[in-house]
């Protein structure tokens, strides 16, 4: 089975609202509610920015939320800020015993 | 503060074998499970393989099931991911991970070292 998939690319002005969608199956995504979902700016390792669908680590922006409807997760940034400009990666636990990453979405903050 | 850090990468060639350590610090390590999620350059994230806080429950990919081995040892803060039978599309960088919770072994990575780098070529 292959990977998740999420857009290659969204963009967005600052103050401005953006939604990354992340796209599986009744196997990963629509089975459970395991979905997270990962910042990672260039040459650093990744961030969890929110886990189990909706729900956000201490310290994180509330700016970052997160939902689930069917078999596709989205992570909505509100308020973009230029400090928001990086890779996102939507992960979910699948049936298999295994972990299922999305291929990884660029922001670009105009 | 919660640390992580990986050692042990290094150039080898295909059909090589190395052997990576992941150090942690800053919590009660034999509480969490941890994780390998390798990131080939340029590519997106991989998950590899996780083990339980016990070291009893191991999960692999398919993609190296079979090549890997992971492993802790609890009383040196430490998880082992043993890589063998190298092949040039293992090269990665290999993040060490630590589980939200005792039970998060497959679905939260919430702390992440700096990686250490594979290159696999002959």
């Amino acid at each position: 089975q292959s990977g998740l998939t999420q857009p290659a690319s969204v963009s967005g002005s600052p103050g401005q609202s953006i939604t990354i969608s992340c796209t599986g199956t009744s196997s990963d995504v629509g089975g459970y509610n395991y979905v997270s979902w990962y910042q990672q700016h260039p040459g650093k390792a990744p961030k969890l920015m929110i886990y189990d669908v909706s729900n956000r680590p201490s310290g994180v922006s509330n700016r970052f939320s997160g939902s689930k409807s069917g078999n596709t997760a989205s992570l909505t940034i509100s308020g973009l800020q230029a400090e928001d400009e990086a890779d996102y990666y939507c992960s979910s636990y699948r049936s298999t015993s295994t972990v299922v990453f999305g291929g990884g979405t660029k922001l670009t903050v105009l | 503060e919660v640390h992580l850090l990986e050692s042990g990468g290094g150039l080898v060639q295909p059909g090589g074998s190395l052997r990576l350590s992941c150090a942690a610090s800053g919590f009660t390590f034999s509480s969490y499970a941890m994780s390998w999620v390798r990131q080939a350059p340029g590519k997106g994230l991989e998950w590899v393989s996780s083990i339980s806080s016990s070291g009893t429950t191991i999960y692999y990919a398919d993609s190296v099931k079979g090549r890997f081995t992971i492993s802790r040892d609890n009383s040196k803060n430490t998880v082992y991911l043993q890589i063998n039978s190298l092949r040039a599309e293992d090269t990665a960088l290999y993040y060490c991970a630590k589980g939200l919770c005792d039970t998060c072994t497959l679905t939260v990575f919430d702390i992440w070292g700096q990686g250490t780098m594979v290159t696999v070529s002959s």
